[in-house]
């Protein structure tokens, strides 16, 4: 089974700042099968990036994901106050798992 | 508009099965796996298995297998997962989503408390 681990577990920014947000595999995932969600509380979990670097329909473009083989990052150029949330990665090229989260708090 | 659309809360004893289900709209129901994914209160997302509405296929994640069966009615468009042996540690949201196999899960339903209490 394929571990992701993401760090940090929690990120304190403010709104306008720049979020950077890691995953890494403990093997290969292939052909950049890397998914990311965001989750509010009280939701389901909502795609954004897909493929490690698509993002999903209506996603707007502060979002943007990077990276291959068992690194990967999502980054938020400029926090909204909507973007106060957990963050998920989720392999899918072997079986799927989710990596534990990251939280991006308000500062 | 894609929607799915999931059964009720369920409350169970410890060693019951439960059954929720997950209706699709708006597309094509066997064109698409159906995962499902489950989360603990206040804990990340668990991976529980795929079906392909199709063929019927499956694939569980290794914790589930014996425990869990995916299975469809195609004529009204729903997927069911039902878990047996119930305990403590499956009180969870239970989501289905769009995507399974070598997809990302693009649709979400509202996800399904279980609760299993004696």
């Amino acid at each position: 089974e394929i571990v992701l681990t993401q760090s940090p577990g929690t990120l304190s920014l403010s709104p306008g700042e720049r979020a950077t947000l890691s995953c890494r595999a403990s093997q290969s995932v292939s052909s950049s099968y890397l998914a990311w969600y965001q989750q509010k509380p009280g939701q389901a979990p909502r795609l954004l990036i897909y493929g490690a670097s698509s993002r999903a329909t209506g996603i707007p473009d502060r979002f943007s994901g990077s990276g291959s083989g068992t690194d990967f990052t999502l980054t938020i150029s400029r926090l909204e106050p909507e973007d106060f949330a957990v963050y998920y990665c989720q392999q899918y090229g072997s079986s799927q798992t989710f990596g534990q989260g990251t939280k991006v708090e308000i500062k | 508009q894609v929607q799915l659309v999931q059964s009720g809360a369920e409350v169970k004893k410890p060693g019951a099965s439960v059954k929720v289900s997950c209706k699709a709209s708006g597309y094509t129901f066997t064109s698409y796996d159906i995962n499902w994914v489950r989360q603990a209160t206040g804990q990340g997302l668990e991976w529980m298995g795929w079906m392909n509405p199709n063929s019927g296929n499956t694939g569980y994640a290794q914790k589930f297998q014996g425990r869990v069966t995916m299975t469809r009615n195609t004529s009204i468009s729903t997927a069911y997962m039902e878990l047996s042996s119930l305990r403590s540690e499956d009180t969870a949201v239970y989501y289905c989503a769009r995507g399974g196999g070598y997809y990302e899960s693009d649709y979400w339903g509202q996800g399904t408390l279980v609760t299993v209490s004696s």
